[in-house]
Order: C-alpha cells, then structure tokens, then sequence
C-alpha cells in the first residue's frame, strides 16, 4: 500500500529559527513529490521535486528529495510568524490519472 | 481567472440526506479530482475524471458517485448520507506541475 510519513507531527519554534520537515514515502510508480503550505482553506503549491540532488529554493524555503533513500526534506529559514501552517507533502503517483498520495502534515507554529 | 471554486463552502446534513458538492475550474485543465481531508490522515482520493466524459474510482469512493458534467466542472453526490463522511471535502485540477485545490467544503453529518 502506498503511504507517505511526516515528521515531526508538530513542532513550536520562535522566529528566527530555521527548520527542517521531514518526508519518506514508499509509492509504487513515482512520478514527483510535491510540498504544499495549508493555511486555514486549500493546500497551495510550494515545490514539486522529480530528480535527486536537486535543491529547489523559493526564498527562504528550500526542498530537496533523495530517491535512493525515498525521502525529502523542506528547510525554512529564519522563520516568521506567517510560515505558522499545516505543511503537507505528496507523491504523485502515475496510477488513478496521477494520484496525489500525501501525508498527514506537519502543525508548524512560529511564535513571535 | 477565479481558478478552482467549489460550491457550498458549509453544509450540514441529516443521516440518510443527499447532496452535490459542486466544483468548477476555468483554467482549462482535463484532469480533475475530489479529496476528503479528515484530522491526522492526510487528503484520501475519492474520484477522478482523467478528462471530460470519463470518471474513475480513487482510493475511497464507497458512499460517493461524480459526474463531470463538461470540462470545466466536476461535481460529487453523497446519496445517503452518513456519519462517517463528516470531512472536508477538496476538489482539484491539474496542470502539468501540479495540483490546484479549490477552498473545500466542510460537511458535516448528524
């Protein structure tokens, strides 16, 4: 059965901080990894990562996926208020016309 | 260019009720999906229409049926309603790099 596994669940930190989410997957017909930022409404889209070793950065976020060890992280750095959200990651995978498979989410909270 | 929009944003529903969630995107995309989202499990698959007048099951359809009426909507019934399909629910289309998620529906179920 496919399944996608976050860490930590949630984690409080202060603005400032830099932080590292976790995510291992095992999918069967991986096609790319994508991390979404779910605030209160609709997941929206932050990085989708379909080659190893490859940062993708957006200001002061950043991903990388490693395929050998099926697992990705997305680091932020010096963290404010506004990155408090529920952090989702995905695998799509090519079966169900690309299905998302995605876990449970992180509970990020950045206190001031 | 509203994007993905889904109708109603709140329901309430007796056990045994019916009812549509409407989705509808002006993007132009082929691909569209319906996610339930329940706390600490992640968004689960319901359906999926790969384009206009084809429909699929996803990964927990039982209690659901679709239609994808034309290409831009895409729209979900709950024939008898249950407890147990108390969620929110997503709709979604695909471009080529992603997902697009419309706001949800939080249904709840008495």
């Amino acid at each position: 059965e496919d399944k996608v596994v976050q860490s930590p669940l949630s984690l409080v930190v202060h603005e400032g901080d830099t932080v590292t989410l976790n995510c291992s997957y095992e999918v069967t017909n991986f096609r790319s990894l994508l991390w979404y930022k779910q605030e209160k409404k609709a997941p929206t889209f932050l990085f989708m990562l379909t080659s190893s070793g490859i940062e993708k950065k957006s200001g002061r976020l950043s991903s990388i996926l490693d395929k050998k060890e099926l697992f990705s992280i997305l680091n932020i750095t010096a963290t404010q208020t506004g990155d408090s959200a529920v952090y989702l990651c995905a695998v799509e995978a090519v079966e169900y016309g690309n299905k998302l498979v995605f876990g449970a989410g992180t509970i990020l909270r950045v206190k001031s | 260019n509203a994007g993905v929009t889904q109708t109603p944003k709140f329901q309430v529903l007796k056990t045994g009720q019916s009812m549509t969630l409407q989705c509808a995107q002006d993007m132009n995309h082929n691909s569209m999906y319906w996610y339930r989202q329940d706390p600490g499990m992640g968004l689960r698959l319901i359906y999926y229409s790969a384009s206009e007048g084809t429909t699929d099951k996803g990964e927990v359809p039982n209690g659901y049926n679709v239609s994808r009426l034309n290409k831009r909507e895409f729209s979900l019934r709950l024939e008898s309603a249950a407890p147990s399909q108390t969620s929110v629910y997503f709709c979604a289309s695909r471009a080529w790099e992603t997902q697009y998620f419309g706001p949800g529906t939080r249904l709840l179920v008495l």
